[in-house]
């Protein structure tokens, strides 16, 4: 399995654009997490999905983000209009629920807002 | 609401040492502990999961162990080495916190050869 795949790997955007984070999780995986992580606040759980359904999104730190999962293979994290402040690495995690103490994260997603 | 933290927050040691990571939470009422490892520039992995029942895991050299009551855990890593450079984070999943894991600071280690 290639495990969990996020895109782009890197990103540099303008403050004001809109930034778009996909993310493909483990096949057969039901639920999926977003996280972001800085030196400040570390690891931050913004939102997680079952079955394609957003269960809790009280992280998600404002109305400039937004969360979607169309199907079971993959998933968006949109902020717009992006601030410098949304500068963080974001990082997609999938699970199983059999097994789904086993959490799986993808390499992560390097945004920088200049 | 659930805190984990982590000290040191960062720690160096010669190669060959032996060394304790720790790992404290303020609610108990958790359903399992878990320590990851983080390498710069990439995610994190998984290295022991430990569960509200159980005392300890362990597999190679790592040993973690928990104490529920106290909101306390340790990873153990024995003769370390270069390549544990790394940041080592715990999570815990608290029962009234759904699937959410809540993570620790992190401890970043470097191993001198």
């Amino acid at each position: 399995d290639a495990g969990v795949i996020q895109s782009p790997r890197h990103e540099v955007t303008e403050m004001g654009q809109e930034v778009t984070l996909r993310c493909k999780p483990i096949s057969g995986h039901d639920y999926l997490f977003w996280y972001r992580q800085t030196m400040m606040r570390g690891l931050e759980l913004l939102i997680y999905f079952n079955n394609n359904v957003p269960i809790d999104d009280s992280g998600m730190p404002e109305d400039r983000f937004s969360a979607k999962m169309p199907n079971a293979s993959f998933s968006t994290l949109k902020i717009q209009p992006s601030e410098p402040r949304d500068s963080a690495v974001y990082f997609c995690a999938s699970s199983f629920p059999a097994r789904r103490n086993t959490i799986y994260f993808g390499e992560g997603s390097w945004l920088t807002v200049v | 609401k659930q805190e984990v933290t982590q000290i040191p927050a960062a720690l160096s040691v010669p190669e060959g040492e032996n060394l304790v990571l720790n790992c404290s939470f303020t609610d108990s009422a958790i359903y399992n502990l878990q320590w990851f490892r983080q390498d710069p520039g990439k995610g994190l992995t998984s290295l022991l999961l430990i569960q509200s029942s159980q005392r300890e895991q362990t597999s190679g050299r790592l040993n973690a162990s928990l104490d529920k009551s106290s909101g306390r855990s340790t990873l153990y890593i024995a003769a370390s080495q270069p390549g544990d450079s790394a940041t080592y984070l715990c999570a815990v999943r608290t029962y009234n916190a759904g699937n959410m894991l809540t993570f620790g600071g992190g401890t970043r280690l470097m191993v001198k050869p």
